[in-house]
Protein backbone atom coordinates (compact mmCIF):
# COMPACT_ATOMS: atom_id res chain seq x y z
CA UNK A 1 0.00 0.00 0.00
CA UNK A 2 1.16 3.37 -0.60
CA UNK A 3 2.52 5.62 2.20
CA UNK A 4 3.54 9.70 2.68
CA UNK A 5 5.15 10.49 5.64
CA UNK A 6 5.57 14.16 7.27
CA UNK A 7 7.39 13.96 10.23
CA UNK A 8 7.60 17.48 10.67
CA UNK A 9 3.13 18.33 11.89
CA UNK A 10 4.78 21.83 12.70
CA UNK A 11 7.61 24.54 11.39
CA UNK A 12 8.37 28.35 11.61
CA UNK A 13 10.26 30.50 9.56
CA UNK A 14 11.22 34.09 9.48
CA UNK A 15 10.48 36.18 6.60
CA UNK A 16 13.21 36.46 3.95
CA UNK A 17 14.75 33.29 5.50
CA UNK A 18 15.01 29.50 3.98
CA UNK A 19 12.60 26.79 5.35
CA UNK A 20 12.57 22.63 4.22
CA UNK A 21 9.97 20.37 4.67
CA UNK A 22 10.14 17.06 4.61
CA UNK A 23 8.32 14.07 3.00
CA UNK A 24 9.04 10.01 2.45
CA UNK A 25 6.97 8.12 0.48
CA UNK A 26 6.93 3.72 0.41
CA UNK A 27 5.72 2.57 -2.97
CA UNK A 28 6.82 -0.71 -5.31
CA UNK A 29 5.96 1.35 -8.48
CA UNK A 30 8.30 2.47 -10.56
CA UNK A 31 5.89 4.99 -12.60
CA UNK A 32 4.97 7.34 -9.85
CA UNK A 33 4.51 11.51 -9.62
CA UNK A 34 5.37 13.54 -6.50
CA UNK A 35 3.48 16.48 -5.52
CA UNK A 36 3.83 19.48 -2.91
CA UNK A 37 0.29 21.05 -2.33
CA UNK A 38 -0.08 23.99 -0.56
CA UNK A 39 -3.69 25.21 1.61
CA UNK A 40 -3.75 28.29 2.78
CA UNK A 41 -6.14 28.96 5.81
CA UNK A 42 -9.74 28.45 4.54
CA UNK A 43 -8.76 28.71 1.17
CA UNK A 44 -8.14 26.16 -1.88
CA UNK A 45 -5.22 23.38 -2.56
CA UNK A 46 -3.30 24.53 -5.07
CA UNK A 47 -0.43 22.35 -6.41
CA UNK A 48 3.37 24.01 -5.71
CA UNK A 49 5.14 21.45 -7.53
CA UNK A 50 5.57 18.36 -8.76
CA UNK A 51 8.44 15.53 -9.36
CA UNK A 52 7.72 13.00 -12.22
CA UNK A 53 9.41 9.68 -10.62
CA UNK A 54 11.67 9.01 -13.93
CA UNK A 55 13.29 12.69 -14.14
CA UNK A 56 16.50 12.29 -11.76
CA UNK A 57 16.60 16.46 -12.47
CA UNK A 58 15.13 18.18 -9.40
CA UNK A 59 12.03 20.12 -10.31
CA UNK A 60 12.20 24.11 -9.61
CA UNK A 61 9.49 26.29 -9.51
CA UNK A 62 10.61 29.99 -8.43
CA UNK A 63 11.21 30.23 -5.04
CA UNK A 64 10.45 26.35 -4.62
CA UNK A 65 12.75 23.44 -5.33
CA UNK A 66 12.70 19.75 -4.30
CA UNK A 67 15.37 17.58 -3.34
CA UNK A 68 14.07 14.26 -4.84
CA UNK A 69 16.30 10.56 -3.11
CA UNK A 70 14.63 8.36 -4.97
CA UNK A 71 16.02 5.46 -3.81
CA UNK A 72 15.38 6.74 -0.22
CA UNK A 73 12.23 7.74 -1.07
CA UNK A 74 12.26 10.70 0.16
CA UNK A 75 10.91 14.26 -1.44
CA UNK A 76 11.96 17.33 0.69
CA UNK A 77 10.59 21.17 -0.46
CA UNK A 78 12.48 23.97 0.29
CA UNK A 79 11.15 27.12 0.05
CA UNK A 80 14.11 29.95 -0.08
CA UNK A 81 13.02 33.86 0.73
CA UNK A 82 10.08 32.71 2.41
CA UNK A 83 6.95 35.48 2.33
CA UNK A 84 3.96 35.91 4.46
CA UNK A 85 2.19 34.44 2.00
CA UNK A 86 3.70 31.01 2.20
CA UNK A 87 1.93 30.68 5.69
CA UNK A 88 -0.37 27.55 4.95
CA UNK A 89 -0.46 24.02 5.31
CA UNK A 90 1.40 21.95 2.91
CA UNK A 91 0.85 18.31 1.88
CA UNK A 92 2.88 15.83 0.16
CA UNK A 93 0.83 13.54 -2.19
CA UNK A 94 2.05 10.46 -4.82
CA UNK A 95 0.37 9.79 -7.76
CA UNK A 96 0.18 6.49 -9.23
CA UNK A 97 -1.29 6.33 -12.75
CA UNK A 98 -2.48 2.77 -12.49
CA UNK A 99 -4.75 3.36 -9.25
CA UNK A 100 -5.53 6.63 -10.84
CA UNK A 101 -5.68 8.22 -6.52
CA UNK A 102 -3.13 10.86 -5.00
CA UNK A 103 -1.98 9.42 -1.35
CA UNK A 104 -1.07 12.55 0.55
CA UNK A 105 0.91 13.00 3.42
CA UNK A 106 -0.67 14.50 7.01
CA UNK A 107 0.43 17.58 6.06
CA UNK A 108 2.96 20.42 7.69
CA UNK A 109 1.49 23.33 9.08
CA UNK A 110 3.90 26.29 8.04
CA UNK A 111 4.08 29.52 9.67
CA UNK A 112 6.47 32.70 8.06
CA UNK A 113 7.14 35.29 11.04
CA UNK A 114 7.75 39.10 10.15
CA UNK B 1 -13.83 29.12 -16.34
CA UNK B 2 -12.26 30.16 -13.33
CA UNK B 3 -11.67 26.25 -11.95
CA UNK B 4 -13.10 23.76 -10.03
CA UNK B 5 -16.44 24.55 -7.93
CA UNK B 6 -18.18 23.38 -4.91
CA UNK B 7 -21.68 23.75 -3.76
CA UNK B 8 -22.67 24.90 -0.87
CA UNK B 9 -19.24 25.62 1.27
CA UNK B 10 -20.52 25.08 4.43
CA UNK B 11 -23.35 22.71 5.47
CA UNK B 12 -24.66 22.06 8.96
CA UNK B 13 -27.11 19.37 9.33
CA UNK B 14 -28.70 16.92 12.09
CA UNK B 15 -27.64 13.50 12.75
CA UNK B 16 -29.90 11.32 10.49
CA UNK B 17 -30.40 13.61 7.94
CA UNK B 18 -29.58 13.30 3.97
CA UNK B 19 -26.90 15.48 2.46
CA UNK B 20 -26.03 16.79 -1.18
CA UNK B 21 -22.81 18.11 -2.31
CA UNK B 22 -22.39 19.18 -5.86
CA UNK B 23 -18.85 19.79 -7.47
CA UNK B 24 -18.36 21.35 -10.94
CA UNK B 25 -15.07 20.54 -12.86
CA UNK B 26 -13.02 22.84 -15.25
CA UNK B 27 -15.59 22.14 -18.20
CA UNK B 28 -12.33 20.35 -20.33
CA UNK B 29 -11.45 17.82 -17.61
CA UNK B 30 -12.43 14.51 -18.03
CA UNK B 31 -11.41 13.25 -14.75
CA UNK B 32 -13.33 13.34 -11.67
CA UNK B 33 -12.01 12.81 -7.72
CA UNK B 34 -13.89 13.12 -4.59
CA UNK B 35 -11.47 13.34 -1.41
CA UNK B 36 -12.52 13.39 2.27
CA UNK B 37 -10.53 15.59 4.84
CA UNK B 38 -10.76 15.66 8.38
CA UNK B 39 -8.83 17.81 10.93
CA UNK B 40 -5.32 16.89 11.14
CA UNK B 41 -5.74 15.25 8.03
CA UNK B 42 -4.63 15.24 4.57
CA UNK B 43 -7.41 14.12 2.08
CA UNK B 44 -8.26 10.64 1.73
CA UNK B 45 -9.21 9.55 -1.17
CA UNK B 46 -13.17 8.55 -2.05
CA UNK B 47 -14.45 7.46 -5.72
CA UNK B 48 -13.11 8.74 -9.26
CA UNK B 49 -14.75 9.26 -12.30
CA UNK B 50 -14.01 9.22 -15.89
CA UNK B 51 -16.59 10.81 -17.95
CA UNK B 52 -19.71 9.34 -16.86
CA UNK B 53 -17.98 6.30 -15.22
CA UNK B 54 -17.28 5.74 -11.80
CA UNK B 55 -14.22 3.67 -11.41
CA UNK B 56 -12.83 3.42 -8.35
CA UNK B 57 -14.06 3.56 -4.87
CA UNK B 58 -12.45 3.41 -1.72
CA UNK B 59 -13.12 1.51 0.98
CA UNK B 60 -14.07 4.78 3.03
CA UNK B 61 -17.11 5.28 1.09
CA UNK B 62 -19.75 3.00 2.72
CA UNK B 63 -23.21 2.01 1.38
CA UNK B 64 -24.28 5.83 3.22
CA UNK B 65 -22.39 7.61 0.25
CA UNK B 66 -23.12 7.80 -3.27
CA UNK B 67 -21.50 9.35 -6.05
CA UNK B 68 -22.80 10.51 -9.60
CA UNK B 69 -21.78 12.03 -12.38
CA UNK B 70 -24.14 12.19 -15.00
CA UNK B 71 -23.64 13.46 -18.53
CA UNK B 72 -19.68 13.60 -17.76
CA UNK B 73 -19.86 17.34 -16.04
CA UNK B 74 -21.16 17.80 -13.07
CA UNK B 75 -21.00 15.46 -9.92
CA UNK B 76 -22.90 14.92 -6.95
CA UNK B 77 -21.64 13.48 -3.72
CA UNK B 78 -24.54 12.08 -1.43
CA UNK B 79 -24.75 10.72 2.24
CA UNK B 80 -27.44 9.14 3.50
CA UNK B 81 -28.34 9.17 7.33
CA UNK B 82 -25.29 11.17 8.38
CA UNK B 83 -23.25 10.36 11.37
CA UNK B 84 -21.45 12.86 12.91
CA UNK B 85 -18.03 10.98 12.04
CA UNK B 86 -18.89 12.08 8.38
CA UNK B 87 -18.05 15.46 10.00
CA UNK B 88 -15.01 16.74 7.22
CA UNK B 89 -14.24 18.88 4.32
CA UNK B 90 -15.05 17.18 1.18
CA UNK B 91 -12.85 17.99 -1.67
CA UNK B 92 -13.20 17.44 -5.33
CA UNK B 93 -10.98 17.71 -7.71
CA UNK B 94 -10.52 17.51 -11.66
CA UNK B 95 -8.08 16.65 -14.09
CA UNK B 96 -7.39 16.28 -18.26
CA UNK B 97 -6.19 13.06 -18.95
CA UNK B 98 -2.67 12.64 -20.19
CA UNK B 99 -0.89 15.60 -19.80
CA UNK B 100 1.39 16.70 -16.36
CA UNK B 101 -1.32 14.75 -14.10
CA UNK B 102 -1.97 17.46 -11.99
CA UNK B 103 -4.79 18.03 -10.31
CA UNK B 104 -6.91 21.02 -9.43
CA UNK B 105 -8.86 21.36 -6.35
CA UNK B 106 -12.06 23.19 -5.19
CA UNK B 107 -12.60 25.33 -1.94
CA UNK B 108 -14.67 22.05 -0.22
CA UNK B 109 -17.56 21.64 1.40
CA UNK B 110 -17.23 21.88 4.74
CA UNK B 111 -19.94 19.02 6.47
CA UNK B 112 -20.96 19.54 10.29
CA UNK B 113 -23.38 17.23 11.81
CA UNK B 114 -24.63 17.78 14.83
Amino acid sequence: AQTVTQSQPEMSVQEAETVTLSCTYDTSENNYYLFWYKQPPSRQMILVIRQEAYKQQNATENRFSVNFQKAAKSFSLKISDSQLGDTAMYFCAEFQGGSEKLVFGKGTKLTVNP
Amino acid sequence: DTGVSQDPRHKITKRGQNVTFRCDPISEHNRLYWYRQTLGQGPEFLTYFQNEAQLEKSRLLSDRFSAERPKGSFSTLEIQRTEQGDSAMYLCASRRSGGRNEAFFGQGTRLTVV
